[in-house]
């Protein structure tokens, strides 16, 4: 099955710097990669994704690039603010159509950006 | 428009009990997935239902059921529940959004079961 590693599990910036969270999946068939925030107490909010046949997406401040020859994708946030505080998960899928998609996740990284 | 819906969103049970969560999925989507996410961990997933039937299961014991209905909401069922069984439980819809070359998945808020 899938593995996602996560990296660093931990991460702390100073208000207005740049934050990089790296991932590393094992199947060559996945070709979904969503990124999830997910604030104390509540559920998982999808704030970008990537697909396989995409190297670089950005949404605003927050972009993902992949790499599907090396198999990692990381998420860029730039001009941090002490609301991006969180936790951040990766995420990977092989999806091949309706009903038959199942996300392995990484373990997360807490970031913290120091005000 | 209405995201993942869940309910409750707690709820305390005693070892041995049995437990039903409900969800309904985000507008337009067909698809539903349940996961379960112990503290500090990443969500882990049980299994995922299209057109009310189970398509796919993660590695859960049979205690793990599941129902997903015509209007495609769903439900999860936990019988005889162990200590063990405490955690987040999420569910995800899964559908085209605009702007979008393919499906999506959005997250409810969970329900935060506690197993005593």
């Amino acid at each position: 099955g899938e593995n996602v590693e996560q990296h660093p599990s931990t991460l702390s910036v100073q208000e207005g710097d740049s934050a990089v969270i790296k991932c590393t999946y094992s199947d060559s068939a996945s070709n979904y990669f969503p990124w999830y925030k997910q604030e104390l107490g509540k559920g998982p909010q999808l704030i970008i994704d990537i697909r396989s046949n995409v190297g670089e997406k950005k949404d605003q401040r927050i972009a993902v690039t992949l790499n599907k020859t090396a198999k990692h994708f990381s998420l860029h946030i730039t001009e941090t603010q002490p609301e991006d505080s969180a936790v951040y998960f990766c995420a990977a899928t092989a999806y091949s159509g309706a009903g038959s998609y199942q996300l392995t996740f990484g373990k997360g990284t807490k970031l913290s950006v120091i005000p | 428009d209405a995201g993942v819906t869940q309910s409750p969103t707690h709820l305390i049970k005693t070892r041995g009990q049995q437990v039903t969560l409900r969800c309904s999925p985000k507008s337009g989507h067909d698809t539903v997935s349940w996961y379960q996410q112990a503290l500090g961990q990443g969500p882990q997933f049980i299994f995922q239902y299209y057109e009310e039937e189970e398509r796919q299961r993660g590695n859960f014991p049979d205690r793990f059921s599941g129902h997903q209905y015509p209007n495609y909401s769903s439900e999860l069922n936990v019988n005889a529940l162990l200590l063990g069984d405490s955690a987040l439980y999420l569910c995800a819809s899964s559908g085209i959004e605009k702007g979008h070359t393919g499906n999506t998945i959005y997250f409810g808020e969970g329900s935060w079961l506690t197993v005593v």
